[in-house]
């Protein structure tokens, strides 16, 4: 089945400055790759995504780059805010699968 | 639309005890998820469902059971509760959009079990 690595598990910025989050996944058929945020004793909320036939999706200070190839996939936060800080997941599901499988978390904490 | 609703919030077991979490949505999904989510760790599929009267095992599906008897509700029943089933647990439904579609998941606020 499909496999989701997610790097780093911490990452600690300072307000204003750019968060990278990187994960690969094992699965070839893999072709969609949602990013969901999880603030703190709240349920996770898909803050973006990707499927497999664009390499990359831009949503404000968000985007999500894709490279199928080497199969990984990113998360990239511009001009970082305090309210950014959260736990972010990376998942994965293929259109041959059913269920979707999630890395294992980034805690981002932007300091002010 | 409620979207997807749990109940109860949290509840605390004591070890043999059994319940029944409840997980309802009314965005006509056809898929519906179980996750638990341990402190400080990520999500791990418990059993999902592709549609009524069907139903998966997940990577962690030892201690609990699930029926989907309707496209609506996806109850989970853990029999005898123990301590290792200490956990967040979150339910989650989706929409394949086409055939070679994603699934785009909508998680539920969750429900706090603790065994004690």
């Amino acid at each position: 089945g499909e496999n989701v690595e997610q790097h780093p598990s911490t990452l600690s910025v300072q307000e204003g400055d750019s968060a990278v989050i990187k994960c690969t996944y094992s699965d070839s058929a893999s072709n969609y790759f949602p990013w969901y945020k999880q603030e703190l004793g709240k349920r996770p909320q898909l803050i973006i995504d990707i499927r497999s036939n664009v390499g990359e999706k831009k949503d404000q200070r968000i985007a999500v780059t894709l490279n199928k190839t080497a199969k990984h996939f990113s998360l990239h936060i511009t001009e970082t805010q305090p309210e950014d800080s959260a736990v972010y997941f990376c998942a994965a599901s293929s259109y041959n699968n059913n269920d979707m499988r999630f890395g294992a978390g980034t805690r981002l904490t932007v300091k002010p | 639309n409620a979207g997807v609703t749990q109940t109860p919030k949290f509840r605390i077991l004591k070890i043999g005890q059994s319940m029944t979490l409840q997980c309802a949505q009314d965005m006509n999904h056809n898929y519906m998820y179980w996750y638990r989510q341990d402190p400080g760790m990520g999500l791990k599929l418990i059993y999902y469902s592709v549609g009524a009267g069907i139903t998966d095992k997940g990577e962690v599906p030892n201690g609990y059971n699930v029926s989907r008897s309707t496209t609506e509700d996806f109850p989970l029943r853990l029999e005898l509760a123990a301590p290792s089933q200490t956990s967040v647990y979150f339910c989650a439904s989706s929409y394949r959009t086409g055939t070679t579609g994603g699934l785009t998941q909508y998680f539920g606020p969750g429900t706090r079990l603790t065994v004690l």
